[in-house]
């Protein structure tokens, strides 16, 4: 167990809808960062966030929005989704922004749109 | 941006020998390089990792080497058990974005 943990495990949605994915990150990491793995794609940096601020973005959509909260707890929220937003999203954290520091990653949620 | 390279992306080996997975990076800013592995209906875990003003590092058996010349770095696994068997995933990053940078990964499988 990492620590780090992300709700709902499981989301089954339509096209076109809109969801929230959350995050708690390990107590005293102020660093949360989003990935998402599909099949087609492997793992890939979304967004992330130090204590409230975005510092970097990856390949993420526009459709796609992050937030991190004043208690840590980070939001990634997914709008207008496609068939190809299929995957598993993963939230790491760490203790700071180095990046020497280990992330250590939730178990995941994974979405199906149907 | 950073793009990694990983090879094989399959790996079968018989118990009790030694495995190995390799990894290629473009950006020579990168200065961290972390392996993961990731069991099914699992989250990546660090199992070791490895920064830019080291060579080599080792825990129990297994162990990281990394050519910044050459931009690539390596996983070798000895005396390979079942329970060994798994994804792997190498990864870069670097002070400027903090992102891992993953490989395609490495489905590692270790036969009795």
């Amino acid at each position: 167990d990492s620590g780090v943990t992300q709700t709902p495990k499981h989301l089954i949605t339509a096209t076109g809808q809109r969801v929230t994915l959350r995050c708690s990150p390990r107590s005293g990491d102020l660093s949360v960062y989003w990935y998402q793995q599909s099949l087609d794609q492997g793992l890939q940096f979304l967004i992330h966030y130090y204590n409230g601020e975005e510092r970097a973005k990856g390949n993420i959509l526009e459709r796609f929005s992050a937030q991190q909260f004043p208690d840590l707890h980070s939001e990634l929220n997914l709008s207008s989704l496609e068939l190809g937003d299929s995957a598993l999203y993963f939230c790491a954290s760490s203790v700071s922004t180095s990046s020497y520091n280990e992330q250590f990653f939730g178990p995941g949620t994974r979405l199906t749109v149907l | 941006g950073e793009n990694v390279e990983q090879h094989p992306s399959t790996l079968s080996v018989q118990e009790g020998d030694s495995a190995v997975i390799k990894c290629t990076y473009s950006d020579s800013a990168s200065n961290y390089f972390p392996w993961y592995k990731q069991e099914l209906g699992k989250g990546p875990q660090l199992i070791i990792d490895i920064r830019s003003n080291v060579g080599e590092k080792k825990d129990q058996r297994i162990a990281v080497t990394l050519n910044k010349t050459a931009k690539h770095f390596s996983l070798h696994i000895t005396e390979t058990q079942p329970e060994d068997s798994a994804v792997y995933f190498c990864a870069a990053s670097n002070n400027a974005g903090n992102m891992l940078t993953f490989g395609g990964g490495t489905r590692l499988m270790v036969k009795p």
